[in-house]
């Protein structure tokens, strides 16, 4: 495709269930970022794969977050029994291998009510 | 750790006025510096990036240096257009971080706003 995108654009969910998240990156692009970006906020890194794998998966705040990319191109973020404070736009970046620049994709905005 | 300052808004100004954003950073490595701007209702877009001290990004008539001795990496325009209101925020990246990750240190954003 032309960009990232990202699927579903918005989604409200209650207290406590379990919320996928989807990531479509830019064809070719072997890295793959996660973020997060709260209200007045800068995104802050959950994590990254480079191919299948999550080589790096520092960001993640607990156990409930869980991401991945099985094929090496579309990713799924998934978090269980959400809590309000996970309310955020989720967004998600791509990059070539040899490239710094990340492309974003619009976000998943997710509020737990 | 790395961290991203930059100066907060929001930021009022008329049409063909100069703009000045301030960003510092601090980093543990050689990081590169990049400016992002999200326009109303849109994504992150990357409006421009230096990769090292004494570097400088430019795009769209946005200029920023890489002052390694100051740890900063301002972003100026000369005359700004209504066109230009957005969020701006500025990120580093930071190599020598492990994993070949590139992953974005960013700043909490300035608003932008441009008037007739």
């Amino acid at each position: 495709g032309a960009g990232v995108s990202q699927t579903p654009s918005n989604k409200v969910t209650e207290k406590g269930k379990y919320v996928e998240l989807r990531c479509d990156p830019i064809s070719g692009h072997t890295a793959l970022y996660w973020y997060r970006q709260s209200l007045g906020q800068g995104p802050e890194f959950l994590i990254y794969f480079q191919g299948t794998g999550a080589a790096d998966d520092s960001g993640l705040p607990n156990d409930r977050f869980f991401a991945v990319r099985p094929e090496g191109s579309v990713s799924t973020l998934k978090i269980q029994r959400t809590e309000r404070g996970d309310s955020a736009v989720y967004l998600c970046a791509s990059s070539s291998l040899v490239q710094e620049t990340q492309y974003f994709g619009p976000g998943t905005r997710l509020l737990v009510l | 750790g790395n961290s991203v300052t930059q100066m907060e808004g929001p930021v009022t100004l008329s049409e063909e006025a100069f703009l000045t954003i301030n960003c510092t950073y601090t980093a543990t490595g050689y990081p590169s510096l990049f400016w992002y701007v999200q326009y109303p209702g849109e994504g992150l877009q990357l409006l421009l990036k230096a990769t090292k001290a004494d570097d400088k990004g430019s795009n769209k008539g946005f200029e920023a240096t890489y002052r390694k001795e100051t740890t900063s990496f301002h972003l100026e325009k000369g005359s700004v257009q209504v066109s230009d209101s957005a969020v701006y925020f500025c990120a580093l990246s930071d190599r020598s971080s492990g994993a070949g990750s590139y992953q974005l240190t960013f700043g909490k954003g300035t608003k932008l706003s441009v008037i007739p």
